[in-house]
C-alpha cells in the first residue's frame, strides 16, 4: 500500500551509531506502529501511538525510541545500534483501533544490518 | 501472557492438495483473530478476519474456543498462495496485534 513509506528501505551502519528510521502516511489514520521482523520469531512490537500526543512500548522497547512529530509521521530511532538488532523493521498504521474489524496497513519495511 | 502458536515453520504442497496452516492461541477472555499474509515482494497485508466470518481467495478460518484455535484452511490450494502467513489475536483494551512466527507455505505445481 502505497499510503505508508518508510525511508531508508535498506541500511548498513557500525555498533554505536545513531540510526532513524522513518514513517510516513497519507491516510489519515491516528494510530501508528513499529515492529521488527526476526527469522522464526515473526513480527514483535517495538512501540506504537494512537495519536501525536500519546506514545506506548510495546513488548521489545529496550533499546529504542520514537517519535510522533505529526499525525502522519512517526520516527524510530536506535540511540546506540548493536549488531542484534539487525533486522526487518516495519511501520503499521491504523485507523478505527481496538475493534475486531479495524485492519493495520503496513510500510515496505526497511532491512538494517548493525556490524 | 498472550501467546500465539504457529507450529509449522514450513509446510509444502502440491496444487490442488487441501491446505490448513495451524495457530494455536492462549488468551483470556473473547479473542479476535485475524490471519495476515506476505507474498514475495509485497507488503504483509490482511487476509481475514475472524469476526467477518469471511471466505478470501477460497481461504476459511475457524476459531475453536476449545481447542483455543483459528486453523486457516483452503481445499484446494494454487500456486499464487505461496507466501508467509501470520496468525495474529487482537490484544484486549487497544489494537496491539500479536503475531506469530509465521508459516511458510509453498505450493508446488
Amino acid at each position: 500500500d502505497a499510503d505508508v513509506t518508510q525511508t531508508p528501505r535498506n541500511r548498513i551502519t557500525k555498533t554505536g551509531k545513531r540510526i532513524m528510521l522513518e514513517c510516513s502516511q497519507t491516510k489519515g489514520h491516528d494510530r501508528m506502529y513499529w515492529y521488527r521482523q526476526d527469522p522464526g520469531l515473526g513480527l514483535r512490537l517495538i512501540y506504537y501511538s494512537f495519536d501525536v500526543k500519546d506514545i506506548n512500548k510495546g513488548e521489545i522497547s529496550d533499546g529504542y525510541s520514537v517519535s510522533r512529530q505529526a499525525q502522519a509521521k512517526f520516527s524510530l530511532s536506535l540511540e546506540s545500534a548493536i549488531p542484534n538488532q539487525t533486522a526487518l523493521y516495519f511501520c503499521a498504521t491504523s485507523d478505527l483501533g481496538g475493534r475486531a474489524t479495524d485492519t493495520q496497513y503496513f510500510g515496505p519495511g526497511t532491512r538494517l544490518t548493525v556490524l | 501472557a498472550q501467546r500465539v502458536t504457529q507450529p509449522e515453520k514450513l509446510l509444502s504442497v502440491f496444487k490442488g492438495a487441501p491446505v490448513e496452516l495451524k495457530c494455536n492461541y492462549s488468551y483470556s477472555g473473547s479473542p479476535e483473530l485475524f490471519w495476515y499474509v506476505q507474498y514475495s515482494r509485497q507488503r504483509l497485508q490482511l487476509l481475514l478476519r475472524h469476526i467477518s466470518r469471511e471466505s478470501i481467495k477460497g481461504f476459511t478460518a475457524d476459531l475453536n474456543k476449545g481447542e483455543t484455535s483459528f486453523h486457516l484452511k483452503k481445499p484446494f490450494a494454487q500456486e499464487e498462495d505461496s507466501a508467509m502467513y501470520y496468525c495474529a489475536p487482537l490484544s484486549g483494551g487497544y489494537n496491539k496485534l500479536i503475531f506469530g512466527a509465521g508459516t511458510r507455505l509453498a505450493v508446488h505445481p
